[in-house]
Order: C-alpha cells, then structure tokens, then sequence
C-alpha cells in the first residue's frame, strides 16, 4: 500500500526554539494533507487541513502563527511549531490523502515531541 | 458536525477468543464513510478496516469484520481469534460527506489480549 513518512520521528528541544516536521507521500500525490495532535491517553485531534498550493484551514483554537504548515509540493507537507513551549510536547502525525477517495488515505509514522 | 462515540475505554479478551468493540456514530451527512484503526504503543496508525454507508455488506478484513447496523448508527469491530499482538489502542473514526474532509475519531478503546 501507500507510504507516507515522517520525519523525525522524535525530537526533543529546549523551550522557545522551533520544530519542523516533514511529511512526504512516496508513491502517490498527496492533495490533501491533515495534521493531527495526539496528547497522551487521548485520542487525535485535528490540528489543520492543507492542500496543495493554498493556505492551510486550521482548527478552532489551534493558533496558525504557532503552527506553521506548508504544502507546497504534492509530496511534501511541512508542520513547525515555532517557539515551542513545554505544552506543546505531543504526538504529531499527518494523514495523506490522494483526491476525494475515502479509501486512499494514509497516516504517516508520527513525530513524538518533547519540550524540555 | 460528526460525532463518534467509544463508549468503553478498555477491554479484556482471553487470545483465541472474539471481542466486540463499540462505536457510534451522528451525522447528518446522507453519504460517509467508517474506519477503524489500530495504534500500538509504537503510535503509529495502522488501518484495520473501512465501512461505506451505501455499502450493502458489511466489511470484512481477514480476523477483522465490520458490525454495521445503519438504523442504529453503529459500527462494532468484531475481532475473531484475538492474538496477544491484538493489545493495543482502538480507534473508530469516521468521515462525512465527500471531497477533502478530516476523520473525526472517538476516544478510543484499550484492548488487553491475556493469555
């Protein structure tokens, strides 16, 4: 099947620096991509969708200036979390999609992030 | 808006024996889709199964089957045979409507495997 990969797949970093986490489809387009949080014990939460070329659609309550995402490419999603803080250490993962088929959706492997 | 509902956080299941996990679901979309999903403690989401709800059969996918009752907006995993790398979190999610839009996931149900 498909394959999206993350990297990195943990990152630890001292509190007020920033964080870029890079998704890539290997072998499909993804046109779509979704960002997702997942806090210890709790389930995923949508951060932002992304498609190609254009801006990102965050959540409500998800600050677009922290959480910088750029789809520039159809194989290539970028998070950063800019200035991150302690409260930001969570699991990210990203979901590719190809198209509108509900069938052709792919998570990638996740980034553990720890702010020290 | 969608919702899904998980309404056990964990369960345990002796291995070789069948284990049913709960969802619900609310939508008001006439066409969606369901999945479910495992995520060992590796973290990473591992795709087990996927429900269309125009789809007349429910799914099947190998020890994995789909118990889809539409009237009653359910979708219950049912695992057959459960081995002890069946431990992990279960996740159901579902998907409205068409084009570009996000899984919405429930909160999840541990499953302990014992041998």
């Amino acid at each position: 099947g498909a394959v999206v990969s993350q990297h990195p797949s943990r990152v630890i970093c001292k509190s007020g620096t920033s964080v870029k986490i890079e998704c890539r489809s290997l072998d499909f387009q993804a046109t779509t991509m979704f960002w997702y949080r997942q806090f210890p014990k709790q389930s995923l939460m949508l951060m932002a969708t992304s498609n190609e070329g254009s801006k990102a659609t965050y959540e409500q309550g998800v600050e677009k200036d922290k959480f910088l995402i750029n789809h520039a490419s159809l194989t290539l999603s970028t998070l950063t979390v800019t200035s991150a803080h302690p409260e930001d250490s969570s699991f990210y993962i990203c979901r590719g999609q190809e198209g509108a088929a509900q069938e052709t959706q792919y998570f990638g492997p996740g980034t553990r992030l720890l702010v020290l | 808006a969608q919702k899904i509902t998980q309404t056990q956080p964990g369960m345990f299941v002796q291995e070789k024996e069948a284990v049913t996990l709960d969802c619900t679901y609310d939508t008001s979309d006439p066409s969606y889709g369901l999945f479910w999903y495992k995520q060992p403690s590796s973290g990473e989401m591992i795709f087990l199964i996927y429900q269309g709800s125009y789809d007349q059969q429910n799914a099947t996918e190998g020890r994995y089957s789909l118990n889809f009752q539409k009237a009653r907006k359910s979708a219950n995993l049912v695992i057959s045979a459960s081995q002890l790398g069946d431990s992990a979190m279960y996740f159901c999610a579902m998907r409205g409507g068409s084009g570009n839009t996000p899984l919405v996931f429930g909160k999840g149900t541990r499953l302990s495997v014992i041998a």
